[in-house]
């Protein structure tokens, strides 16, 4: 069974905006992570958050983490063409070391 | 440095046939998986490697599916009497072993059973 929900499920912008994306989950985690998949390509990952953290920046990537919440939220600054892409949240459960995917947020830049 | 890969990239087989497909990590890595993702979702888990030994099989989803990885490097996921339901992209990835860091993934197998 999947554990994380992001949310929208699509998103549509243009060049120079910014995305913004969310992820809930139900169980509690070490860490969060969320990765990119092009089409037809495979799954990249982009960052990583430890349950202890709370905020982590990587780039034009910002992501936060609010574990009384159980949500994350994983924002593109500045987004381009090239950012065209699904993007899902993965979850590490406290004391496992397998990935729970969400179903993913498919999230469209135009130009 | 090679990534991950994966071979076949694409797979057609008839209902009820079997089929392998290969997974190659990156070298030094000791932790593999297999997931297997269907069209509009995320990657579902099947099985952890850490070494040559399942760590976690508990996402295979029947005893038609089995996996290997004798010499702790290459993998191969089995798939016996092949259904249509098991059409999917399997995807394999690895990381160093170490606890809930990162993995990287390969470009996947796309099974077709007809």
């Amino acid at each position: 069974s999947q554990q994380g929900e992001e949310d929208p499920q699509a998103l549509s912008i243009q060049e120079g905006e910014n995305a913004t994306m969310n992820c809930s989950y139900k169980t509690s985690i070490n860490n969060l992570q969320w990765y990119r998949q092009n089409s037809g390509r495979g799954l990249v990952h982009l960052i990583l958050i430890r349950s202890n953290e709370r905020e982590k920046h990587s780039g034009r990537l910002r992501v936060t983490l609010d574990t009384s919440k159980k949500s994350s939220s994983l924002l593109i600054t500045a987004s381009r063409a090239a950012d065209t892409a699904s993007y899902f949240c993965a979850t590490v459960h406290s004391g496992y070391s397998t990935l729970t995917f969400g179903k993913g947020t498919m999230l469209l830049v135009s130009p | 440095g090679a990534g991950v890969s994966q071979t076949p990239s694409n797979k057609v087989t008839e209902k009820g046939k079997y089929v392998e497909l290969r997974c190659d990590p990156i070298s030094g890595h000791t932790a593999l998986y297999w997931y297997r993702q269907s069209l509009g979702q995320g990657p579902e888990f099947l099985i952890y490697f850490q070494g040559t030994g399942a760590a976690d099989d508990s996402g295979l989803p029947n005893d038609r599916f089995f996996a290997v990885r004798p010499e702790g490097s290459v993998s191969t996921l089995k798939i016996q009497r092949t259904e249509r339901g098991d059409s999917a992209v399997y995807l394999c990835a690895s990381s160093s072993g170490l606890l809930w860091e990162e993995q990287f993934f390969g470009p996947g197998t796309r099974l077709t059973v007809l």
